[in-house]
């Protein structure tokens, strides 16, 4: 099945600064790449997704690439803000089938 | 997007209770969800998949005696928590999506907090 990587598990960034988190998974049938933000006892927030069609999408100050070839893909957060600070997961899956998770990265972000 | 409820939000139970999360799709019909155990500082473990009308898909090294799972209609799937014990602490939350598997986005309940004494 589906294994996910991600790195680094703890990023601490200045506000202002990027953060930047990297994820490989191993199942090249693997089409469906989302990244979720999860505060503290709460649900998982979908903040931004891609599918392996496409190569890069942005939304504002969060963006993510995706490498097919190499199989990886990447979270970019530009102009961090303390309310970035959470833990994010990234996922990868075949449509919504037996999605899989990264182990998180908790992202501090310092005023 | 679409609402996914979980509820409870939180229980505690003595050991050898058992114990019903419900998760309901709130404005769509859901064929399958999902049911993931997170424990404190690590990330989501898929438990199983809950298809409607049909058996769950437990994931290896889940009990499926322990942790039984009904999927009765489109928009209601329940996990039940048979003779629970401490170790079967944890945070569990579902999931859903709105549009079939090729749509791709899941949304998330609240999550249960299951503490067992």
């Amino acid at each position: 099945g589906e294994n996910v990587e991600q790195h680094p598990s703890t990023l601490s960034v200045q506000e202002g600064d990027s953060a930047v988190i990297k994820c490989t998974y191993s199942d090249s049938a693997s089409n469906y790449f989302p990244w979720y933000k999860q505060e503290l006892g709460k649900r998982p927030q979908l903040i931004i997704d891609i599918r392996s069609n496409v190569g890069e999408k942005k939304d504002q100050r969060i963006a993510v690439t995706l490498n097919k070839t190499a199989k990886h893909f990447s979270l970019h957060i530009t102009e961090t803000q303390p309310e970035d600070s959470a833990v994010y997961f990234c996922a990868a899956s075949i449509g919504n089938n037996d999605m899989r998770f990264g182990a998180g990265t908790r992202l501090t972000v310092k005023p | 997007g679409a609402v996914v409820s979980q509820h409870p939000s939180w229980v505690i139970c003595k050991s050898g209770t058992s114990v019903k999360i419900e998760c309901r799709s709130l404005d769509f019909q859901a064929t399958t969800m999902f049911w993931y155990r997170q424990f404190p500082k690590q990330s989501l473990m898929l438990m199983a998949t809950s298809n409607e009308g049909s058996k769950a898909t437990y994931e290896q090294g889940v009990e499926k005696d322990k942790f039984l799972i009904n999927h009765a209609s489109l928009t209601l799937s329940t996990l039940t928590v048979t003779s629970a014990h401490p170790e079967d602490s944890s945070f569990y939350i579902c999931s859903a999506s709105s549009g079939g598997s090729i749509t791709g986005e899941l949304f998330f309940g609240e999550g249960s907090r299951l503490t067992v004494l």
